[in-house]
């Protein structure tokens, strides 16, 4: 089993939809969550990070955590074309035995005009 | 502007040949690590450090070694670089603590023939 698992995709999605990309990871005592937006050949780049259970909101974006579930994931209100990317999911239990942040493989998304 | 810098942003060379990858942080972080990234595997962690002459291993060490003889500087060295060892790499740095965020350089494409 994969420490971080998320559906590889192509996820598509029309403009203006939703978009809704999961993530599950395997470490019952991982504290932090993040969610990266990687375009093709860049850097990954932050743009959410949650860490108790619940909804955590920052504009069109939402992550969703559920320890018990050990599931994280991430909303995306009013896709946008510039939204097409691949996000990654990434775990951290910095701190502990690990010490270090555990990416999944992305979900690549794809908005259509 | 606060950011890390990986040079040289593109790479080719060929089998056996020793090379450097040089990153370079701004922001004081303590903690720095390298990143390769492959198609279908993500992001792996190949080497970590948390402080100055404090380096360790992550999951995919084999052919690469580190020093952090300054705070700022990470180099990457492959002594003798092999045709697997072709990714993109990409430094990253954060200060210490479970929810800080992880800042990522630009990335370096490395060929080997």
């Amino acid at each position: 089993q994969k420490e971080v698992e998320q559906n590889s995709g192509p996820l598509s999605v029309p403009e203006g939809a939703i978009a809704s990309l999961n993530c599950t990871y395997s470490d019952r005592v991982s504290q932090s969550f993040f969610w990266y937006r990687q375009y093709s050949g860049k850097s990954p780049e932050l743009i959410m990070s949650i860490y108790s259970n619940g909804d955590k909101e920052d504009g069109r974006f939402t992550a969703q955590l559920n320890k018990a579930s050990q599931y994280v994931s991430l909303l995306i209100r009013d896709s946008q074309p510039s939204d097409s990317a691949t996000y990654l999911c990434a775990v951290s239990n910095y701190g502990g035995a690990t010490n270090k942040l555990i990416f999944g493989t992305g979900t690549l998304l794809a908005v259509q005009p | 502007e606060a950011q890390v810098t990986q040079n040289p942003r593109y790479l080719i060379t060929v089998t056996g040949k020793k090379l450097t990858v040089t990153c370079s942080q701004n922001m004081n972080h303590e903690y720095m690590s390298w990143y390769r990234q492959d198609p279908g595997l993500g992001l792996r962690q190949i080497y970590y450090s948390m402080n100055v002459e404090v380096t360790d291993k992550g999951d995919v060490p084999e052919g690469y070694k580190v020093s952090r003889k300054e705070k700022r500087n990470f180099p990457l060295i492959l002594e003798s670089p092999s045709p697997n060892q072709t990714s993109l790499y990409f430094c990253a740095s954060r200060l210490q603590g479970a929810k800080e965020k992880l800042f990522f350089g630009s990335g370096t494409q490395l060929s080997v023939l």
